[in-house]
């Protein structure tokens, strides 16, 4: 089972580009790496998934390196809007044996400040 | 609004009282999960039915139960809780690919259970 670890929080100024780590050194074969964004009373929200190498899509830019032991995910430009709780996962494969195993990271609190 | 749905959005419960927690997407997926978040600890995945077969139970107490009649619905059945399983309950659900689960989940906005 991937076990996550996160920054517990960071701070950036609105108009920096932020990046986020997530270290999952024990990653399966077959698991991607999914990111999410999380505000106060609601669930997560999507934000980008990869396998390998370097994703890119409208509101986010994720890299994993060759070992995959770690992801990073690159947020452009923050605003205000972007301060939340940001989760990485790991997993998604099936194993074989009846079982997905899907790890959530302990998640970073973003505080964009003006 | 994501397109998942669930009932009560708060739930107050005691101990010996028996209640269910209700999941409904409108997306036309094939995999639905229940995830347990309480205060400072990561998401818990709890339960994953894909096709509407139970695929995961990631050694849930029996005091949850969980139902899924057909793959738009799912339910968490809840009997004789403790006051520890007070948490935020989420349902996601997510269009699975052969072999893969987990794909982009669109989550509900949760029941908030309290446990007397």
């Amino acid at each position: 089972l991937a076990k996550t670890t996160q920054p517990i929080s960071m701070d950036s100024y609105e108009g920096q580009e932020v990046n986020i780590t997530c270290s999952h050194n024990n990653i399966a074969t077959n698991d991607y790496i999914t990111w999410y964004q999380q505000f106060p009373s609601q669930g997560p929200r999507f934000i980008i998934q990869g396998y390998k190498t370097k994703v890119t899509n409208e509101v986010a830019s994720l890299f994993i390196p060759a070992d995959r032991k770690s992801s990073t995910l690159s947020l452009p430009r923050v605003s205000l809007s972007d301060t939340a709780v940001y989760y990485c996962l790991v997993g998604g494969a099936y194993s074989g044996a009846g079982s997905y195993q899907l790890t959530f990271g302990k998640g970073t609190k973003l505080s964009v400040i003006p | 609004e994501t397109g998942v749905t669930q009932t009560p959005r708060h739930l107050v419960m005691g101990m010996t009282n028996k209640k269910s927690l209700k999941c409904e997407q409108h997306l036309g997926h094939n995999a639905m999960y229940w995830y347990k978040q309480s205060a400072k600890k990561p998401l818990e995945l709890m339960f994953v039915y894909s096709l509407e077969e139970r695929v995961e139970n990631n050694s849930v107490p029996s005091r949850f139960s969980p139902e899924c009649p057909n793959s738009s619905h799912l339910f968490l059945h809840l009997h004789t809780l403790q006051p520890e399983d007070s948490a935020l309950y989420l349902c996601a659900s997510s269009q699975d690919k052969r072999g893969l689960a987990g794909g982009e989940q669109f989550f509900g906005p949760g029941t908030r259970l309290t446990v007397l």
